[in-house]
């Protein structure tokens, strides 16, 4: 079964402090993975998507890993601000075309704290 | 930055009322989806469309209907709302792009419409 597992489901840090999160995947063939940021009562805005053939992707301050062998990505986040403050939200996809299925994880609820 | 809009924002309504939610998007998208989502929990697809008059049901059962008929609008519509609807309603649109050898698709989401049914 095509699952999307996160890890942890909570997370609380200190401003400036750096974190990293956790993904898990089962899906198969797969194509890329995403990972979103979600503010509350907003819409998931994409952070970075990685292809098979990519390791690292990085976004500002973000910077997340993909493992294509052992089925893993983290999300890492330098010197966290009070804007981080968010669900981070894992998706991978099984195929690249207009077939593409996406599998939401569901989010890992990062609070940062002054 | 994406422009996709989502009416209302917020929605509190009573059982049996029909309702339509609202989306939009200018960027020519052809592709368009609608997901649920509960508080703590992953995205399900209800919905998606592939371009004008096209529409299908995504993996979540779902008793609210869509229509395409123009690339720039989706809106989804509840003829009898009832408690158990009571969810987030999110909106994506999304456009082919190159990364790589490979095309993917990137899906800009709306803001959302929260739906209470009372």
């Amino acid at each position: 079964k095509n699952q999307v597992e996160q890890s942890p489901q909570s997370l609380i840090i200190l401003e400036g402090k750096n974190c990293t999160l956790q993904c898990n995947y089962t899906v198969s063939p797969f194509s890329n993975l995403r990972w979103y940021k979600q503010d509350t009562g907003r819409g998931p805005v994409s952070l970075t998507i990685m292809t098979f053939s990519e390791n690292t992707k990085s976004n500002g301050r973000y910077t997340a890993t993909l493992d294509a062998d052992t089925k893993q990505s983290s999300l890492h986040i330098t010197a966290s601000q009070l804007s981080d403050s968010a669900s981070y939200i894992c998706v991978v996809s099984d195929r690249g075309s207009t077939l593409g299925r996406l599998y939401f994880g569901r989010g890992t609820q990062l609070t940062v704290w002054p | 930055e994406a422009d996709i809009y989502q009416t209302p924002r917020y929605l509190v309504i009573g059982t049996g009322k029909k309702i339509t939610l609202e989306c939009s998007q200018t960027m020519g998208h052809d592709k368009m989806y609608w997901y649920q989502q509960d508080p703590g929990m992953e995205l399900h697809l209800i919905h998606y469309s592939y371009g004008v008059n096209s529409t299908e049901k995504g993996d979540l059962s779902s008793e609210s209907t869509v229509s395409r008929i123009r690339t720039e609008h989706f809106p989804l519509t509840l003829e009898s709302a009832r408690p158990s609807h009571t969810s987030q309603y999110l909106c994506a649109s999304a456009t082919p792009r190159s990364s790589g050898a490979r095309i993917t698709d990137t899906q800009y989401f709306g803001p959302g419409t929260r739906l209470t049914v009372l």
